[in-house]
């Protein structure tokens, strides 16, 4: 299957500075990518879905200001968790998808970027 | 609005047993997939098998088997002759195919622990 990469892998900073995780499909385009939180011992939670060149779609009660997402290419997303605060130390985890055609099913996740916040 | 639920939050199971993992699904839409994922402690998912709402046969996949009852709204994962490595998260996923964002989601997963 296709790759999808991400990094760094894990990350500590401290209260109130920005971090940047990269999320990059390598070997396929991705028109589509999904940005996932999970906490410890709980399930994947949709945060927002980019598509690349426009504006990323949040779900309810996710911050887009303080989530901020670029999909500037086909291959790469970034999001940005500004102002870190302790409460987002999380495990985020990307995945694309293709997106050719609406039947297109495969979508391929990143091994995650697991965040700290001191 | 789609959902999906999990009810199983810990399973133990012995060594070369079968085990079945329980997923309920709720959807209007009626063009959707299933997907079934394991989550090992290294935290990357692992896509197990895919059932398409369309599908008349069930999805297999080596000793990966998806029980689908679609009048139930049910697609619970039969794991065959588990395997110490099967000791994992499990979650059931589910995506409508024609939705204007066409996201996976997710239910609350189950941890499968496998007695040697």
């Amino acid at each position: 299957g296709a790759v999808v990469s991400q990094h760094p892998s894990w990350v500590i900073c401290k209260s109130g500075t920005s971090v940047k995780i990269e999320c990059r499909s390598l070997d396929f385009q991705a028109t589509t990518m999904f940005w996932y939180r999970q906490f410890p011992k709980q399930s994947l939670m949709l945060m927002a879905t980019s598509n690349e060149g426009s504006k990323a779609t949040y779900e309810q009660g996710v911050e887009k200001d303080k989530f901020l997402i670029n999909h500037a290419s086909l291959t790469l997303s970034t999001l940005t968790v500004t102002s870190a605060h302790p409460e987002d130390s999380s495990f985020y985890i990307c995945s694309a998808r293709s997106g050719l055609t609406p039947e297109e099913n495969e979508q391929f996740f990143g091994p995650g970027t697991r965040l700290t916040v001191l | 609005a789609q959902k999906i639920t999990q009810t199983q939050p810990g399973m133990f199971v012995q060594e070369k047993e079968a085990v079945t993992l329980d997923c309920t699904y709720d959807t209007s839409d009626p063009s959707y997939g299933l997907f079934w994922y394991k989550q090992p402690s290294s935290g990357e998912m692992i896509f197990l098998i895919y059932q398409g709402s369309y599908d008349q046969q069930n999805a297999t996949e080596g000793r990966y088997s998806l029980n689908f009852q679609k009048a139930r709204k049910s697609a619970n994962l039969v794991i065959s002759a588990s395997q110490l490595g099967d000791s994992a998260m499990y979650f059931c996923a589910m995506r409508e195919i024609y939705s204007s964002a066409s996201k996976i989601i997710f239910g609350s997963g189950t941890r499968l622990s496998i007695r040697p």
